[in-house]
């Protein structure tokens, strides 16, 4: 069975600076998808970003990019310029390509909290 | 509306009350999910719906009765639940299909059993 581990269950960042979450994950498949989630306080989980396990190049979307090391099973966010809106419940999530049951099961980490100094 | 909303935000029961949380997709997603979200655990998947047939029941004590009427409209039904039932109940659909791979959440039902 997949896993996905956060080991930083919070993290601090200055306004502006960057910042790394971390996530690992345990897989015996070679196709994948990997994504990360952002929870703000009292609002709705959104997609921040996505990687596709058969891709080499890294995600990216604005200030939010990845490190995807797919032989380490290693799949970090870094954000930067930080800003305050970003403080959140980072939640890192696995998904296999292939449907079980015709259905795609999402495994997810248990989150880091994020927060941002002004 | 759009998206996935859900119903209500918040609700405390008693241990002996039936209640019900209701989720809708205005997406046109075929694939519906309950999810338990409690403090420093991971999202625990509970029930899983693909066109309206449950794909996946993770091992959920029979007090939680899920019911999917079509591809828009979840249901979780509630009774003789118990406090450490309290949590986050979130909602999510996606579309299972090749091609498609994120999911969409609902903002959550806030449960307190008291």
């Amino acid at each position: 069975a997949q896993t996905v581990t956060q080991s930083q269950p919070e993290m601090s960042v200055q306004e502006a600076e960057t910042v790394t979450l971390s996530c690992t994950y345990d897989t015996s498949e070679s196709d994948y998808y990997l994504f990360w989630y952002k929870q703000p306080p009292s609002r709705q989980m959104i997609l921040v970003i996505r990687q596709e396990a058969y891709k080499q190049q890294n995600a990216t979307e604005n200030r939010f990019s990845v490190n995807f090391q797919k032989a380490a099973k290693s799949f970090s966010l870094k954000i930067s310029d930080s800003q305050l809106g970003d403080a959140a419940m980072y939640f890192c999530a696995y998904r296999s390509a292939s449907p079980t049951s015709g259905t795609y099961k999402y495994i997810f980490g248990t989150g880091t909290r994020l927060k941002v100094l002004a | 509306e759009t998206g996935v909303t859900q119903t209500p935000r918040h609700l405390v029961m008693g241990m002996t009350n039936k209640k019900s949380l209701k989720c809708e997709q205005h997406l046109g997603h075929n694939a519906m999910y309950w999810y338990k979200q409690s403090a420093k655990k991971p999202l625990e998947l509970m029930f899983v719906y693909n066109f309206k047939e449950q794909t996946e029941n993770n091992s959920v004590p029979s007090r939680f009765s899920p019911e999917c009427p079509n591809s828009s409209h979840l249901f979780l039904h509630l009774h003789t639940l118990q406090p450490e039932d309290s949590a986050l109940y979130l909602c999510a659909s996606s579309q299972a299909l090749a091609g498609y791979y994120e999911q969409y959440f609902g903002p959550g039902t806030r449960l307190t059993v008291t």
